[in-house]
């Protein structure tokens, strides 16, 4: 109930490419929906986030899309670059404590 | 805005000895900070919740004698790993939340490495 499921796992996308990073969850009192980018070494920082109540959300080259229905998200990344290669993690909010996903290790090849 | 730093990046220290690790929120007040542990490849694992001037809520199998948490302000929150072991040897990242919000910001991590 307390799971987020993220996928895919890794990532290898071509610069310019558009990757996409899926969550899926099944607690329906999450109430908010952060996505996270860690560089090796590094602590995560937050990206872009999104509430329920709301299907897109859009951030320079960064969109989350969220399904409340099928609830799912998800990230996409427009204009890819090499820069964007890390690990990107969501998150879902509840009762102020963040569930987390495993992460997906992205590579954006030149 | 919302700058979280976190001291010492890196630690060394022989098994046994104590080490502590402080969270500051640079630019914000924090009544929540948490703090993760988090092993190569995997996901953040989430150790304790912090409020200030309140005792921490620590996560089920998180040792509360062995990670002593202190949140003595609305900035700052302190980790001390007692009696190191090598097992303990990890990378440690505190967040605060700004008080009234949701986002959790991260601090850089410490990477601690015990021998």
């Amino acid at each position: 109930q307390q799971q987020v499921k993220q996928s895919p796992q890794s990532l290898i996308v071509q610069k310019g490419g558009i990757p996409i990073i899926n969550c899926a969850y099944e607690n329906t009192a999450f109430d908010y929906f952060p996505w996270y980018q860690q560089f090796p070494g590094k602590g995560p920082a937050l990206l872009i986030a999104i509430r329920p109540d709301v299907s897109e959300k859009k951030e320079g080259r960064f969109t989350i899309s969220f399904n409340k229905s099928a609830k799912q998200f998800s990230l996409h990344i427009m204009d890819s670059q090499p820069g964007d290669s890390a690990t990107y993690f969501c998150a879902a909010n509840s009762n102020y404590q963040l569930i987390w996903g495993a992460g997906t290790k992205l590579i954006i090849k030149p | 805005g919302a700058v979280v730093s976190q001291h010492p990046s890196w630690v060394i220290c022989k098994s046994g000895t104590s080490v502590k690790i402080e969270c500051r929120s640079l630019d914000f007040q924090a009544t929540t900070m948490f703090w993760y542990r988090q092993f190569p490849k995997q996901s953040l694992m989430l150790m304790a919740t912090s409020n200030e001037g309140s005792k921490a809520t620590y996560e089920q199998g998180v040792e509360k004698d062995k990670f002593l948490i202190n949140h003595a302000s609305l900035t700052l929150s302190t980790l001390t790993v007692t009696s190191a072991h090598p097992e303990d040897s990890s990378f440690y990242i505190c967040s605060a939340r700004p008080t009234g919000k949701r986002e959790q910001y991260f601090g850089p991590g410490t990477r601690l490495t015990v021998t």
